[in-house]
């Protein structure tokens, strides 16, 4: 069964630096998402990227916030300055365009130390 | 208010017993998902719901949409069962993100 695959699993990093998260969406998809869970707390939605172009962002996607997918395969979320605040899963997410059926990495937990 | 509710927040139940978790929400939606988060953090979609019922293996999912309201049920629980099940609703409007509700952790017990 076709996987949305997610590196790292897991990277630390210090406070102030840049990290890219990286995802391989499932080949024929057409929505590519980016979610967020704080440890403890529910999933939060950042980002849906669709025809090579942000479709919708939530209040947490400031300027220090990225997404890319450059080379019609990868899809990356970059974080430019790194806040303790950071720290947490990172899911990537993708679906077809004919129906709601969402598939989820198995996601990149980050610290920020 | 949260536009997704689940209850109850924690379950734990022995080996055997019928499992019911519920949620409801306060938006208008799409499409209702049942997820699962297992102790290393993945998500795995179990249902996605417009109407109606879903049925796979011992789980059982249905939904009321005049109700805004969707019951996970598990028949013959079972210490692999463990997890968070969560309620994800993906809204009408705009790009079809997802909305979680928080979670609930169910544990079952040999």
């Amino acid at each position: 069964e076709p996987e949305v695959t997610q590196t790292p699993s897991h990277q630390v990093t210090q406070m102030g630096q840049e990290v890219i998260l990286r995802c391989v969406p499932i080949s024929n998809h057409l929505y590519f998402y980016w979610y967020r869970q704080i440890l403890g707390q529910k999933v939060e939605f950042l980002v849906s990227f669709y025809n090579n172009e942000i479709s919708e962002k939530s209040e947490i996607f400031d300027d220090q916030f990225s997404v890319e997918r450059p080379d019609g395969s990868n899809f990356t979320l970059k974080i430019r300055s790194t806040k303790l605040e950071d720290s947490a899963m990172y899911f990537c997410a993708s679906r077809d365009g004919f129906n709601y059926g969402y598939t989820f990495g198995s996601g990149t937990r980050l610290t920020v130390v | 208010k949260n536009e997704v509710e689940q209850s109850p927040q924690n379950l734990t139940a022995q080996e055997g017993e019928f499992i019911t978790i519920n949620c409801s929400y306060s938006v208008g939606i799409s499409a209702l998902h049942w997820l699962q988060q297992h102790p290393g953090g993945g998500i795995v979609s179990l249902f996605m719901l417009s109407s109606g019922k879903k049925k796979h293996g011992r789980l059982i999912a249905t939904i009321n949409i005049q109700e805004k309201h969707s019951s996970l049920h598990i028949t013959a629980s079972h210490p692999r069962d463990s997890a968070v099940y969560i309620c994800a609703v993906s809204l009408i409007q705009g790009a079809q993100k997802l909305v979680f509700g928080q979670g609930t952790r169910l544990t079952i017990n040999p």
